[in-house]
Order: C-alpha cells, then structure tokens, then sequence
C-alpha cells in the first residue's frame, strides 16, 4: 500500500519570498511517480509538477521545484517568488507501478501576504 | 480539446435518492478513475477501471457502483444516498505510462444530500 504524509496543514510566507511544502511517502513499488497539485478557492485540480522515482534530476517547471530525496522518500515542493495568486490548497500524490489511481496527501493550504 | 467532462457541478439530493454522476473523456485513455473529497482528508479513490469492461474497488467503494461499457465513459451511481455521500467528487483519466500531464481532472461534482 502507498502513504502519502503531509505535515503543515497551514504555511504564511510573505509575497516574493520561497517557500516550500513538505511531502514524504511511503511504498514497496520501485517504480512511482510523485506528482503536486494546486487546488484554488474554485476548487479544480491545477497539476504543477511531476517526478518519477528513476528521475536523475530534480524536476521543474517554471517557479515550481521538486526537491527530491529518494533514500529519505521526500519530495518537497518549492515554490520561488510567492506571488498572491499562490494562496490555494496544495496536494501531494503518488502513483505506483501503473497510472490507474493516485493516492492523496491531506494537503498543505497556503496563505500568501504582502 | 474537452479533456475531462463531469456532469452535473452541484446537485442536492434527498436521503435515499439514487442518482448518477456522469464522466467522459475525449483522450482516448485507458484508466479512469473517481475520488471523493472531504475535508481535511485530501482525495480518496472510490473506483478505478483499466480499461472498458474492467474495474476495482478503491479505498471507500461503499454505497457507490460503476461500469465502464465503452473507453469514453465512466460513470458513478450512487444507489441509496446517505448524508455521509455529502461530498466533492472528482473523475480522472490517464495514459497507461505514469507521467504528469497524462493525469487529468474533471471540474468535479458538489453534491449535498439531506
């Protein structure tokens, strides 16, 4: 079975500084897939970033980075230059061996001030 | 490109009443899947299918039913609803690869049942 643990259920940060989200899992499965997602007040699903578990490099995309620690099973996001439109609920998931079901962190919401 | 389509986005239901969520994808994928969301409790998987004619239980499949008669398709029926029903759902579909763009969302469905 997969486990994903998401520590701060609650983070500030101050517009334009970095921040970053805490996310460590657990599984048998030598081939996963961590992936981050963004949930806004609207309430869809907005996909950021993707690592898979045989990735040499860090994954990113834009402002967003994956800070991925295999041996300590963590994939931390980070995310550079927090602006206000940031402020969302942020969700952690794993896949294992295939694409068919992900399983879900209980999310980390993210407060953005000025 | 309509991705992920789920209808309806609200419906109130009285205890008892059946009723069904309606999925469809255009991208041709293999896997689909439904999540439930709670507060405080991220997304949890109802049912999943790996393909047309075939699907499985997920974490919490009770009180729900799903069939999969074509790849476009997957709907959730829910037979005798419960205020515990009372919740966000999420249909999702996938390439059979892990990846992360290959893992898309429908808007989801809030659905109240009194």
């Amino acid at each position: 079975a997969q486990k994903i643990t998401q520590t701060q259920p609650g983070m500030f940060v101050q517009e334009k500084e970095a921040v970053t989200l805490d996310c460590t899992y657990d599984t048998s499965d030598p081939s996963y897939g961590l992936f981050w997602y963004k949930q806004p007040s609207s309430g869809e699903m907005i996909f950021l970033i993707y690592q898979g578990s045989y990735d040499q490099q860090n994954a990113t995309e834009g402002r967003y980075s994956l800070n991925f620690q295999k041996a300590r099973k963590s994939a931390n996001l980070v995310i550079s230059a927090s602006q206000l439109g940031d402020s969302a609920m942020y969700f952690c998931a794993m896949g294992a061996g295939t694409a068919s079901k992900l399983t879900f962190g209980t999310g980390t919401r993210l407060q953005v001030t000025l | 490109n309509a991705g992920v389509t789920q209808t309806p986005k609200f419906q109130v239901l009285k205890t008892g009443q059946s009723m069904t969520l309606q999925c469809a994808q255009d991208m041709n994928h293999e896997y689909m899947s439904w999540y439930r969301q709670d507060p405080g409790m991220g997304l949890r998987l109802i049912h999943y299918s790996v393909g047309a004619g075939i699907t499985d239980q997920g974490e919490v499949p009770n009180g729900y039913n799903v069939s999969r008669s074509t790849t476009e398709d997957f709907p959730l029926r829910l037979l005798s609803a419960a205020p515990s029903q009372t919740s966000v759902y999420f249909c999702a579909s996938s390439g059979t690869g892990l990846s992360g763009y290959g893992y898309t969302f429908g808007s989801g469905t809030r659905l109240t049942v009194v």
